[in-house]
Formats: structure tokens, sequence, C-alpha cells
């Protein structure tokens, strides 16, 4: 249980196209979903964090404008990198938890963050 | 605030030897939940092991144990009779109440085991 897909895998767009990357939580109901990029040799750093219906968190330093997400339903968060250029060359990683049924201030299995495979952006 | 810190960039091992990965963590939170993560050549995280700060008992899964001692704030990754199959980037994280439960990711140890 607990599968998070990512679609596509892998994209390469020219300079000033908009790419879309989207993340599926496929066997449970995803209230909370969270959006990593991870440059080459480094870290994964926290680009935002969206709730179902409502409008997504960005970390500071993060353009909201650049990076548009979207997380109309349970199931499904999308990242639109807008105008790509070459520096948002990356590895783009979702993740996503369900809250629905936690307890306040606890954390338990529904707090868990189970992770997508990534999607690897290349920006010619 | 949180902070993770792991200080081994990379590691390079002979097939069979032993391997220890160092995460040193800092919070102000009294609650709070430790992870390790692999990150193989794919790139796909595979989760390793989450453990809370109440309990500080050592653990252990086939050939990886985990060591933490909040004496320290340290929570050290070892692997056992390493197999080039172990090469990857490890990642020790770091999550508690007063960050909503975000993940803090330490910078990551390479770990290269040769034939």
């Amino acid at each position: 249980g607990a599968v998070v897909s990512q679609h596509p895998s892998r994209v390469i767009c020219k300079s000033g196209t908009s790419v879309k990357i989207e993340c599926r939580s496929l066997d449970f109901q995803a209230t909370t979903m969270f959006w990593y990029r991870q440059f080459p040799k480094q870290s994964l750093m926290l680009m935002a964090t969206s709730n179902e219906g409502s409008k997504a968190t960005y970390e500071q330093g993060v353009e909201k404008d650049k990076f548009l997400i979207n997380h109309a339903s349970l199931t499904l968060s999308t990242l639109t990198v807008t105008s790509a250029h070459p520096e948002d060359s990356s590895f783009y990683i979702c993740s996503a938890r369900d809250l629905s049924q936690s307890k306040a201030g606890a954390f338990n299995s529904y707090n868990e963050q189970f992770f997508g495979p990534g999607t690897r952006l290349t920006v010619l | 605030a949180q902070k993770v810190t792991q200080a081994q960039t990379e590691i390079s091992v002979v097939e069979k030897e032993d391997v220890t990965l160092d995460c040193v963590y800092e919070t102000r939170d009294t609650t709070y939940y430790l992870f390790w993560y692999k990150q193989p050549p794919s790139g796909e995280l595979v989760f390793l092991i989450r453990r809370n700060s109440f309990d500080e008992q050592n653990e252990i899964s086939g050939r990886y144990s985990w060591n933490f001692q909040k004496s320290t704030s340290s929570f050290n990754f070892t692997i056992t009779a390493s197999q080039v199959v172990d090469s990857a980037v490890y990642f020790c994280a770091l999550t508690q109440r007063s960050n909503d439960y975000k993940l803090s990711f330490g910078a990551g140890t390479t770990v290269t085991v040769r034939a």
C-alpha cells in the first residue's frame, strides 16, 4: 500500500516552455503533498506544501509564480514549471501523506510521507 | 529550528567491509522522529527506518543496524558485510511537530562498495 506515482519520469524541454509534473497517490487519499527539488549531488530541498483544496505554501526563496502547484483532488497534485530555463533542470520529487485520520499533534502512520519515484527535468 | 548534519560526504569500502554512517541532529522539540532513506542511482527514495525520540533502543534489520543516542543527538547507521548493491546515497532526516512534521534532510552520504 501507500504508493505514489509521478509522471513523467523524465522530460526534456526547450528554454521558455512550461512543464507539468503530476503526482498521484494510488491507494490512499493524500490530504497533503510535498514537492522537493534535488540538484545533482545535493540533498532534497522542500519547495512547497500543498493541501487539497487550498493554496500551496511555498518555502522561503521559492518563486510561487515560477512553480505553480495545484492540488485539486485528494489523489492528484501537479507542479508546473513555467517558462523553464536551464537552471531549473533538476530532479523533482513529490511525497504524500494522509492526515485525515490522524490525532491532533500525534505522529502515526497517517503522518508518514510516501515518496514518488521522481521526475528528471532537463531544460535545453 | 531543526537541523540534520551528515559530516561524511563520501565513503568507499571494499565488499564485505562494515560501514558506519554518522548523523547528528538539532531540535528543540521533545517529540521528534528520525529517519534513514536510501537513494540508489535510479533516484527513488527507499525508506529504511523511522525512530521516535522516546525509543532509544538500537535496532537491527538484517545487515542494517541503527544506534540512537539522545545524549549525543546522534542516530548512526551501520551496514555490516557491505555488498555492491548497497552503493547509494543515504540520507538521514528529522521531523517534528513544531514544524508540522515537515522532513529536514541531511546532506547525504554517498557510499560506494567496490567488488
